[in-house]
Protein backbone atom coordinates (compact mmCIF):
# COMPACT_ATOMS: atom_id res chain seq x y z
CA UNK A 1 0.00 0.00 0.00
CA UNK A 2 1.10 3.48 -0.98
CA UNK A 3 1.88 5.15 2.98
CA UNK A 4 1.66 8.81 2.99
CA UNK A 5 3.17 10.62 5.67
CA UNK A 6 1.73 14.34 7.11
CA UNK A 7 3.24 16.38 9.83
CA UNK A 8 1.25 15.79 13.01
CA UNK A 9 0.37 19.45 13.48
CA UNK A 10 1.24 23.01 12.40
CA UNK A 11 0.83 25.98 14.65
CA UNK A 12 0.08 29.21 12.60
CA UNK A 13 -1.34 32.74 13.41
CA UNK A 14 -4.15 34.16 12.18
CA UNK A 15 -3.96 35.92 8.37
CA UNK A 16 -0.89 34.34 8.12
CA UNK A 17 -0.21 31.75 5.35
CA UNK A 18 -0.21 27.68 6.35
CA UNK A 19 1.78 25.48 4.56
CA UNK A 20 0.81 21.61 5.11
CA UNK A 21 2.83 18.94 3.47
CA UNK A 22 2.37 15.19 2.54
CA UNK A 23 5.21 13.00 0.85
CA UNK A 24 3.80 9.52 -0.76
CA UNK A 25 5.86 6.39 -0.53
CA UNK A 26 6.00 6.24 -3.97
CA UNK A 27 4.93 8.19 -6.59
CA UNK A 28 0.99 9.19 -6.87
CA UNK A 29 1.05 10.76 -10.78
CA UNK A 30 -0.02 9.24 -13.71
CA UNK A 31 1.01 11.28 -16.89
CA UNK A 32 -0.18 14.68 -16.28
CA UNK A 33 -2.80 13.44 -13.29
CA UNK A 34 -1.38 13.67 -9.93
CA UNK A 35 -3.95 11.39 -7.75
CA UNK A 36 -3.63 13.33 -4.76
CA UNK A 37 -6.64 14.59 -2.96
CA UNK A 38 -6.99 17.18 0.20
CA UNK A 39 -9.84 16.52 2.67
CA UNK A 40 -10.67 18.96 5.71
CA UNK A 41 -12.12 17.43 9.03
CA UNK A 42 -13.66 19.68 12.14
CA UNK A 43 -14.62 17.60 15.39
CA UNK A 44 -17.17 15.65 15.29
CA UNK A 45 -18.10 16.28 11.98
CA UNK A 46 -17.40 14.19 8.61
CA UNK A 47 -14.32 14.87 6.43
CA UNK A 48 -14.82 17.24 3.48
CA UNK A 49 -13.24 17.29 0.31
CA UNK A 50 -10.85 20.67 -0.25
CA UNK A 51 -8.81 19.78 -3.36
CA UNK A 52 -8.57 17.21 -5.72
CA UNK A 53 -5.97 15.96 -8.09
CA UNK A 54 -3.04 18.47 -6.22
CA UNK A 55 -4.53 21.53 -7.59
CA UNK A 56 -8.20 21.98 -8.40
CA UNK A 57 -10.27 23.87 -5.75
CA UNK A 58 -13.37 21.86 -4.53
CA UNK A 59 -17.02 23.23 -5.54
CA UNK A 60 -17.74 25.69 -3.19
CA UNK A 61 -14.40 26.14 -1.36
CA UNK A 62 -12.44 29.56 -0.53
CA UNK A 63 -10.17 30.55 -3.17
CA UNK A 64 -7.47 30.93 0.01
CA UNK A 65 -7.34 27.44 -0.09
CA UNK A 66 -4.80 26.03 -3.05
CA UNK A 67 -2.74 23.05 -3.62
CA UNK A 68 -0.02 22.06 -5.53
CA UNK A 69 2.66 19.42 -6.44
CA UNK A 70 3.66 16.30 -7.97
CA UNK A 71 5.33 12.89 -7.80
CA UNK A 72 5.88 12.02 -4.37
CA UNK A 73 5.44 15.42 -2.69
CA UNK A 74 2.42 17.42 -2.26
CA UNK A 75 1.30 20.55 -0.44
CA UNK A 76 -2.09 22.18 0.83
CA UNK A 77 -1.78 25.83 1.32
CA UNK A 78 -4.27 28.11 2.97
CA UNK A 79 -3.73 32.17 3.02
CA UNK A 80 -4.53 34.04 5.18
CA UNK A 81 -6.19 31.37 7.85
CA UNK A 82 -8.95 32.06 9.02
CA UNK A 83 -10.63 31.19 12.50
CA UNK A 84 -13.11 28.99 10.63
CA UNK A 85 -9.80 27.12 9.21
CA UNK A 86 -8.80 25.25 12.84
CA UNK A 87 -9.53 21.78 11.99
CA UNK A 88 -7.45 18.54 10.77
CA UNK A 89 -6.10 17.94 7.05
CA UNK A 90 -5.95 14.58 5.16
CA UNK A 91 -4.00 13.90 2.08
CA UNK A 92 -5.44 10.88 0.00
CA UNK A 93 -4.21 9.24 -2.89
CA UNK A 94 -5.79 7.38 -5.58
CA UNK A 95 -3.36 5.91 -7.45
CA UNK A 96 -3.74 2.78 -6.29
CA UNK A 97 -5.69 0.61 -4.74
CA UNK A 98 -6.12 0.91 -1.70
CA UNK A 99 -6.86 4.32 -1.51
CA UNK A 100 -4.60 5.95 1.53
CA UNK A 101 -4.86 8.56 3.85
CA UNK A 102 -2.20 10.41 6.09
CA UNK A 103 -2.43 10.46 9.47
CA UNK A 104 -3.36 14.16 9.68
CA UNK A 105 -2.44 17.35 10.39
CA UNK A 106 -3.63 19.39 13.00
CA UNK A 107 -3.75 23.14 12.00
CA UNK A 108 -3.76 24.75 15.97
CA UNK A 109 -3.19 28.78 16.47
CA UNK A 110 -0.25 30.11 17.92
CA UNK B 1 -29.16 16.74 -3.60
CA UNK B 2 -26.93 14.11 -2.92
CA UNK B 3 -27.13 12.56 0.96
CA UNK B 4 -26.09 9.65 2.73
CA UNK B 5 -26.89 8.51 6.11
CA UNK B 6 -25.46 5.82 8.50
CA UNK B 7 -26.76 3.83 10.73
CA UNK B 8 -26.32 1.00 13.27
CA UNK B 9 -26.22 0.17 17.25
CA UNK B 10 -23.57 2.38 19.27
CA UNK B 11 -22.49 -0.10 21.06
CA UNK B 12 -21.76 -3.71 20.46
CA UNK B 13 -20.32 -6.24 22.28
CA UNK B 14 -16.57 -8.11 22.11
CA UNK B 15 -16.89 -11.06 19.63
CA UNK B 16 -20.01 -10.10 18.27
CA UNK B 17 -21.31 -9.09 14.86
CA UNK B 18 -21.16 -4.70 13.91
CA UNK B 19 -23.93 -4.53 11.19
CA UNK B 20 -24.24 -0.68 10.15
CA UNK B 21 -25.95 0.58 7.16
CA UNK B 22 -25.74 3.03 4.97
CA UNK B 23 -28.87 4.82 3.51
CA UNK B 24 -27.88 7.17 0.24
CA UNK B 25 -30.04 9.62 -1.76
CA UNK B 26 -29.73 11.43 -4.64
CA UNK B 27 -27.84 9.12 -6.79
CA UNK B 28 -28.27 5.64 -7.55
CA UNK B 29 -25.95 2.82 -6.52
CA UNK B 30 -25.65 1.40 -9.87
CA UNK B 31 -23.92 4.70 -11.02
CA UNK B 32 -21.57 5.05 -7.77
CA UNK B 33 -19.03 3.32 -5.88
CA UNK B 34 -19.68 3.69 -2.28
CA UNK B 35 -16.75 3.16 -0.14
CA UNK B 36 -16.41 2.64 4.32
CA UNK B 37 -13.79 4.28 6.06
CA UNK B 38 -13.59 4.48 10.03
CA UNK B 39 -11.70 6.21 12.47
CA UNK B 40 -10.81 5.22 16.15
CA UNK B 41 -11.05 7.96 18.71
CA UNK B 42 -8.11 11.01 17.84
CA UNK B 43 -6.62 8.87 15.39
CA UNK B 44 -6.69 9.33 11.37
CA UNK B 45 -8.94 7.69 8.59
CA UNK B 46 -8.61 4.16 7.49
CA UNK B 47 -10.23 2.89 4.33
CA UNK B 48 -12.37 -0.42 4.84
CA UNK B 49 -13.40 -1.55 1.61
CA UNK B 50 -15.99 -0.66 -0.88
CA UNK B 51 -19.14 -1.99 -3.29
CA UNK B 52 -18.37 -0.82 -7.01
CA UNK B 53 -21.81 0.17 -9.53
CA UNK B 54 -21.63 -3.02 -10.43
CA UNK B 55 -21.66 -4.79 -7.26
CA UNK B 56 -18.16 -6.09 -6.63
CA UNK B 57 -16.44 -5.56 -3.68
CA UNK B 58 -13.04 -5.03 -2.55
CA UNK B 59 -11.72 -5.13 1.13
CA UNK B 60 -8.56 -3.51 3.35
CA UNK B 61 -6.50 -6.80 3.50
CA UNK B 62 -5.97 -5.93 7.40
CA UNK B 63 -9.72 -6.86 7.87
CA UNK B 64 -10.69 -8.92 4.61
CA UNK B 65 -11.25 -12.44 6.74
CA UNK B 66 -14.11 -10.30 9.31
CA UNK B 67 -15.56 -7.87 6.85
CA UNK B 68 -18.31 -7.70 4.32
CA UNK B 69 -20.19 -5.40 2.16
CA UNK B 70 -23.19 -5.77 0.25
CA UNK B 71 -26.16 -3.59 -0.84
CA UNK B 72 -30.05 -3.51 -1.57
CA UNK B 73 -30.15 -1.07 -4.89
CA UNK B 74 -33.69 -0.79 -4.61
CA UNK B 75 -33.64 0.38 -1.28
CA UNK B 76 -30.72 2.48 -1.77
CA UNK B 77 -29.00 0.58 0.57
CA UNK B 78 -25.34 -0.36 1.22
CA UNK B 79 -24.40 -2.51 4.05
CA UNK B 80 -21.24 -3.30 6.41
CA UNK B 81 -21.31 -6.42 8.40
CA UNK B 82 -18.14 -7.27 10.79
CA UNK B 83 -17.82 -9.91 13.00
CA UNK B 84 -15.40 -10.85 15.53
CA UNK B 85 -15.29 -7.19 17.02
CA UNK B 86 -12.67 -6.08 19.18
CA UNK B 87 -12.25 -3.19 21.84
CA UNK B 88 -9.69 -1.70 18.78
CA UNK B 89 -12.93 -1.74 16.53
CA UNK B 90 -14.33 1.31 18.76
CA UNK B 91 -14.78 3.77 15.94
CA UNK B 92 -16.59 6.39 13.95
CA UNK B 93 -18.16 4.39 10.54
CA UNK B 94 -18.23 6.49 7.38
CA UNK B 95 -19.65 5.35 4.60
CA UNK B 96 -18.68 7.85 1.25
CA UNK B 97 -19.47 8.29 -2.12
CA UNK B 98 -16.54 7.73 -4.72
CA UNK B 99 -16.57 10.19 -7.37
CA UNK B 100 -15.05 7.32 -10.34
CA UNK B 101 -13.49 9.64 -12.78
CA UNK B 102 -10.79 11.83 -10.70
CA UNK B 103 -11.07 9.23 -8.03
CA UNK B 104 -11.88 10.72 -5.05
CA UNK B 105 -14.57 10.90 -1.82
CA UNK B 106 -16.95 13.57 -2.96
CA UNK B 107 -19.82 13.10 -0.51
CA UNK B 108 -19.71 11.66 3.08
CA UNK B 109 -22.06 10.30 4.94
CA UNK B 110 -22.24 12.15 8.82
CA UNK B 111 -20.88 8.67 10.51
CA UNK B 112 -21.80 6.68 13.07
CA UNK B 113 -20.11 5.97 16.63
CA UNK B 114 -19.70 2.50 17.41
CA UNK B 115 -17.79 1.41 20.80
CA UNK B 116 -17.26 -1.94 21.63
CA UNK B 117 -17.74 -2.66 25.03
CA UNK B 118 -18.88 -5.71 27.63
Amino acid sequence: DIVLTQSPALAVSLGQRATISCRASQSVSISRYNLMHWYQQKPGQQPKLLIYRASNLASGIPARFSGSGSGTDFTLTINPVQADDIATYYCQQSRESPPTFGAGTKLELK
Amino acid sequence: QVQLKESGPGLVQPSQTLSLTCTVSGFSLTSYHVHWVRQPPGKGLEWMGRIQNGGSTDYNSALKSRLSISRDTSKSQVFLKMNSLQTEDTAMYFCARWYYYDAYFDYWGQGVMVTVSS
